[in-house]
């Protein structure tokens, strides 16, 4: 069982809809991020979360650190969404989830 | 926030030849930075801890006289990949951490290097 697990592995929706990507994981940790893969590679952090919640435009994050549980929510999705999103928890040592595969359909 | 650059952002070498990735943090001094490779359709994984002024410290399975890690500067990091043979094409990623940034274990990602070793 990989440290850090994230539900789906794809995802495809239809422009408009809500979207809600999981994150599991098994280790003790002090921070979790969620960061954005575009096609050709590059990435973008989105978020980093020790407690609570955090909002940046259509994008929300929150994490349950007694459950050890994330999830990333995107309001309103948009075709220019479509990515691959990744958790990755730890401090100094981040463990990386396999991603997410979204796709955004006009 | 915080902004990461890396240089080349893509690279085509041939067999046996030496490649230098540069990482540099744009808007502030970095002590610590972090090297990942991810191959197609995988993720990231660790290769090394690139420390300021200090040897960089190497993921077990990485070898270090390959993968050359040179931390001169707050706001340098280079890795060099040497004698590179096509298994080494891969996707070159680097991040640095902000210790001034009031949270200690946030890191800022570069947009990555494609290397292709033909």
């Amino acid at each position: 069982k990989n440290e850090v697990e994230q539900s789906p592995q794809n995802l495809t929706a239809q422009e408009g809809e809500f979207i809600t990507i999981n994150c599991s994981y098994s280790v003790g940790i002090s921070a979790l991020h969620w960061l954005q893969q575009h096609p050709g590679g590059g990435i973008v952090s989105l978020f980093m979360l020790s407690s609570g919640k955090k909002k940046h435009g259509r994008l929300i994050a929150t994490i349950n650190i007694q459950e050890k549980h994330s999830s990333l929510h995107i309001t309103a999705s948009h075709p220019r969404d479509s990515a691959v999103y990744i958790c990755a928890v730890g401090t100094d040592k981040l463990i990386f989830g396999t991603g997410t595969r979204l796709q955004v359909f006009p | 926030g915080a902004v990461v650059s890396q240089h080349p952002s893509w690279v085509i070498c041939k067999s046996g030849t030496s490649v230098k990735i540069e990482c540099r943090s744009l808007d502030f001094q970095a002590t610590t930075m972090f090297w990942y490779r991810q191959f197609p359709k995988q993720s990231l994984m660790l290769m090394a801890t690139s420390n300021e002024g200090s040897k960089a410290t190497y993921e077990q399975g990485v070898e270090k006289d390959k993968f050359l890690i040179n931390h001169a500067s707050l706001t340098l990091s280079t890795l060099t990949v040497t004698s590179a043979h096509p298994e080494d094409s891969s996707f070159y990623i680097c991040s640095a951490r902000d210790p001034g940034g009031g949270v200690s274990y946030e890191q800022y990602f570069g947009p990555g290097t494609r290397l292709t070793v033909t």
